[in-house]
């Protein structure tokens, strides 16, 4: 079985210029998750997505920071504009809520943004 | 504070060791604690979830929770060079928050 899919791996920009992340969960997975994990730190929840429905998107910077989750499947993570400080490792998860297994989240191999 | 401390290490130890690693949380409404490994430049892997203060095995992986201490550790036992890795705690209640991670460092 395939799992988390993302792209691209990684990515060089330039501050202010903008950036797209797309994330393909694992098949049948409902719910979405996308995380940032800066240098040396864990990984922090930006959104969550049951679905198409956002249902946790407290922690995401809305002034330059969008995600949309067409069809309840694939999802893209955008930053506009990019400043340096988002340089970090950018995480798509995914689970199955409501299933036995509801509990674990598989993590994709992450995109690496740097930020010039 | 941070809602949940975890020591960056690093941590090296020879192969064959019995690892320990922790960490604590302020936050008595966390219901799941979980450990999840972390190979460089992969994304995190679930190693062990529970529920409840106590302990629970896997293989050469023992989780410990101990709810009124608000601490939770994982051993390794048996360490070898292929669990060089960082060691991520996490807690949940309505969503999951990690610990900085520890980085270990096994050799042969």
């Amino acid at each position: 079985e395939a799992g988390v899919v993302q792209s691209p791996r990684y990515k060089i920009i330039e501050k202010k210029q903008p950036v797209a992340f797309w994330c393909n969960p694992i098949s049948g997975h409902n719910t979405l998750y996308w995380y940032r994990q800066n240098l040396g730190q864990g990984p922090e929840l930006l959104i969550r997505y049951e679905n198409e429905e956002a249902v946790d998107d407290s922690q995401l910077p809305k002034d330059r920071f969008s995600a949309e989750r067409l069809k309840g499947v694939d999802s893209t993570l955008k930053i506009q504009p990019a400043e340096l400080g988002d340089s970090a490792v950018y995480l798509c998860a995914s689970s199955l809520v409501g299933g036995l297994d509801q509990e674990t989240q598989y993590f994709g191999p992450g995109t690496r943004l740097l930020v010039l | 504070q941070k809602e949940v401390e975890q020591d960056p290490g690093p941590l090296s130890v020879p192969e064959g060791a019995i690892v320990s690693l922790n960490c604590t949380y302020s936050n008595s409404a966390f219901q799941y604690f979980m450990w999840y490994r972390q190979y460089s430049r992969k994304g995190p892997e679930l190693l062990m979830y529970t529920y409840s203060s106590g302990n629970k095995e896997d293989g050469r992986f023992t989780a410990q929770v101990d709810k009124s201490s608000k601490y939770i550790s994982l051993f390794i036992r048996d360490s070898q060079p292929s669990d060089s890795a960082t060691y991520l705690c996490a807690m949940k209640r309505y969503k999951l928050i990690f610990g900085a991670g520890t980085r270990l460092a096994v050799h042969p």
